[in-house]
Formats: structure tokens, sequence, C-alpha cells
């Protein structure tokens, strides 16, 4: 079966700091992967998604970046966050129609 | 999209009652659409799908119906448990997409 990992569970970091977000998946092969922000109670927003290695499609201008170096393998990152950037960050997959999440990381920027 | 930075809309039922949460989706080429269930600090949960071929879909105490002429989904819960508070995505998507389009949710509260 399959499963999706995120790491680490949470992170509190401080303003001007790098962020470096994994996520692998198990169990599937070329999969679409997707990294997802969301704030406090409200719904999710798309930041990146990836249809396979090395192919990144940005959903809106922002502070972040993403990167696919393996199949299964997804990472967020940003050179230095900004306190707009705390969120509950989602990874997700997806073969070929259903998406299928992540346990997800909570970021806090002070 | 637009509808990430709003509040959460609650639905208050009664422990015992069924619950209907609403959706209204947008494109009308979309030809999947799913109910996620997302609890306090958890990713978001499959919960159910349907096709547009499809009008209804059962599982265990949840039933999806579609109306594709007013493009309206559905997702009701039977005999509502404390267990089913959480909040509830609706999403669509269509086979030449890439990536689904979500809902804003709603969130599921219930009353002993």
């Amino acid at each position: 079966s399959q499963t999706i990992h995120q790491w680490p569970a949470t992170l509190v970091q401080p303003v001007g700091s790098p962020l470096s977000l994994e996520c692998t998946v198990e169990g599937t092969s070329n999969p679409n992967l997707y990294w997802y922000r969301q704030a406090a109670g409200r719904g999710l927003q798309l930041l990146f998604y990836s249809v396979g290695i090395g192919q990144i499609s940005s959903e809106v201008p922002q502070n972040l970046s993403a990167s696919r170096p393996q199949d299964r393998q997804f990472i967020l990152s940003s050179k230095k966050l900004l306190l707009s950037d705390s969120g509950f960050y989602l990874c997700a997959w997806s073969v070929p129609d259903t998406q299928y999440f992540g346990p997800g990381t909570r970021l806090t920027v002070l | 999209g637009e509808s990430v930075g709003l509040h959460l809309p609650t639905l208050s039922v009664q422990e015992g009652d069924n619950s209907i949460i609403n959706c209204a989706y947008s494109n009308s080429a979309s030809d999947y659409f799913i109910w996620y269930k997302q609890e306090s600090g958890k990713g978001p949960q499959f919960i159910i799908d349907i096709r547009s071929n499809m009008d209804k879909r059962q599982g265990q105490r949840v039933t999806v119906l579609l109306n594709k002429t007013v493009k309206h989904l559905s997702l009701q819960i039977a005999a509502t448990q404390p267990g089913d508070s959480a909040v509830y995505f609706c999403a669509e998507n269509n086979s030449s997409a890439s990536k689904i389009i979500f809902g804003s949710g709603t969130r599921l509260s219930i009353r002993p």
C-alpha cells in the first residue's frame, strides 16, 4: 500500500532563517506531487505541483521554492523565512486523479 | 483559489441526526469529485468520490449526491457521531488536469 511521509511534524524558525521541508512517497511510481499551505481555520492553497522529476509548476508568487530530485521525493524550501510563511504545510500525491495527503508540517515563524 | 482566505462556514448538528454538507463547483468540464475530511492538526483524508456518470454513491454512513445541472455536490452523513467533527472539503477534477480544485471547506460541529 502507498504511504506518504512528511518531516518534521512541527518546526519553529526565526524570521530570515532558511527552510527545508521534505516529503516522500512509498508504494507508487511516477506520482504527481503537490505542496499546499493552510492557514489556521482556512482552506487549502496550492503552492507547487510536479508531474515528474525536475518538473515544478508554481501556483502563486511567493517566498518559497520546490524541488523534486527523485521520483518520490518532493522538497519545499526557502532561503529567508517571512512571518507570513507560518502555516500548516501539506504534501499530497496522486495517481491518477485522487489526491492523498501526508500528515502535514506545522511551521511557526517568529 | 480566492476562498483560501475566508473563514470556514460552520454546520452545527445534534448527535444522532443526519448531516448534509453542500458544495458548489465551478467547472462544468469537471468529471470527478471527491470529499475529504480533515481533523484538527491532521492532513485531509479521502472519504468518498463520485464520477460524473453517476448522481449518487454510497459508502459506510456517507452518501455523495451530484447534480450536474446546477453544479452542486453534497455529502450526507447518517447518524452523526462526535468523531465526525472535522472540516469537510469538496474537490473537483477533470481527467485532463494535473491538479484538483478544492472548495473552501465546511466545519462540522456536533452538539451532544
